[in-house]
């Protein structure tokens, strides 16, 4: 089944622990991305990457690191979480690069932090 | 101005019943545009896409106007099932070489029997 997958999908940490989400697609796409979601702010994009080793800053990135080592991974990751990064992440990839069409999106991670 | 601009809601319709939503973007040099439906912090999906032409798929019809820099989304004949929130989303600078997108923070729709 074609799909994007998260791990973990909900994760509950505290302040300065580092963490990280995994995002994998089996869908051979080149494009993939991170978005946060919040309530009255909407989705925001973190970080996306065009292909392999070619990642770049969305809207809100500070904070975050990702990397693109293999096309089907981009993981997220926090080195020191802080609690204005509880939120809902979402993962979604696309064939496309650039004018994106249909992105998938994964189910999505709900991370608190205290 | 926010880049991408939706009216929140909820708009609340009987079923049967015809809806409009609107979208206004901020950037002029924005080429594609689409509609996602979330369901209740779900992920989103894609409902469709944006052509300068306006494009229709069953009850749903989009419609763009680069003058006014808007998008709209019109729902005929509104099923309890198109409960949802939809999300107006832009790619940021038309460029080619970008994958920028920007979402606007979603209209909620409930559809009342």
């Amino acid at each position: 089944e074609a799909q994007v997958t998260q791990n973990p999908r909900y994760l509950i940490t505290v302040t300065g622990k580092k963490l990280t989400v995994t995002c994998s697609q089996n869908m051979n796409h080149e494009y993939m991305s991170w978005y946060r979601q919040d309530p009255g702010l909407g989705l925001r994009q973190i970080y996306y990457s065009m292909n392999v080793e070619v990642t770049d800053k969305g809207d809100v990135p500070e904070g975050y690191k990702v990397s693109r080592k293999e096309k089907r991974n981009f993981p997220l990751i926090l080195e020191s979480p802080s609690p204005n990064q509880t939120s809902l992440y979402f993962c979604a990839s696309s064939p496309r690069r650039g004018f994106t069409d249909t992105q998938y999106f994964g189910p999505g991670t709900r991370l608190t932090v205290l | 101005r926010k880049e991408v601009e939706q009216d929140p809601g909820p708009f609340n319709v009987p079923e049967g019943a015809t809806v409009a939503f609107n979208c206004t973007y901020s950037n002029s040099a924005s080429q594609s545009f689409f509609w996602y439906r979330q369901d209740c912090r779900k992920e989103p999906k894609l409902l469709m896409s944006v052509y300068s032409s306006g494009n229709e798929d069953g009850r749903f019809t989009a419609q763009l106007n680069r003058a006014s820099q808007y998008i709209s989304l019109l729902i005929r004949d509104s099923k309890l099932s198109d409960s949802a929130t939809y999300l107006c989303v832009v790619n940021w600078d038309g460029s080619s070489n970008t994958g920028k997108l920007i979402f606007g923070q979603g209209t909620t729709l409930q559809v009342k029997p």
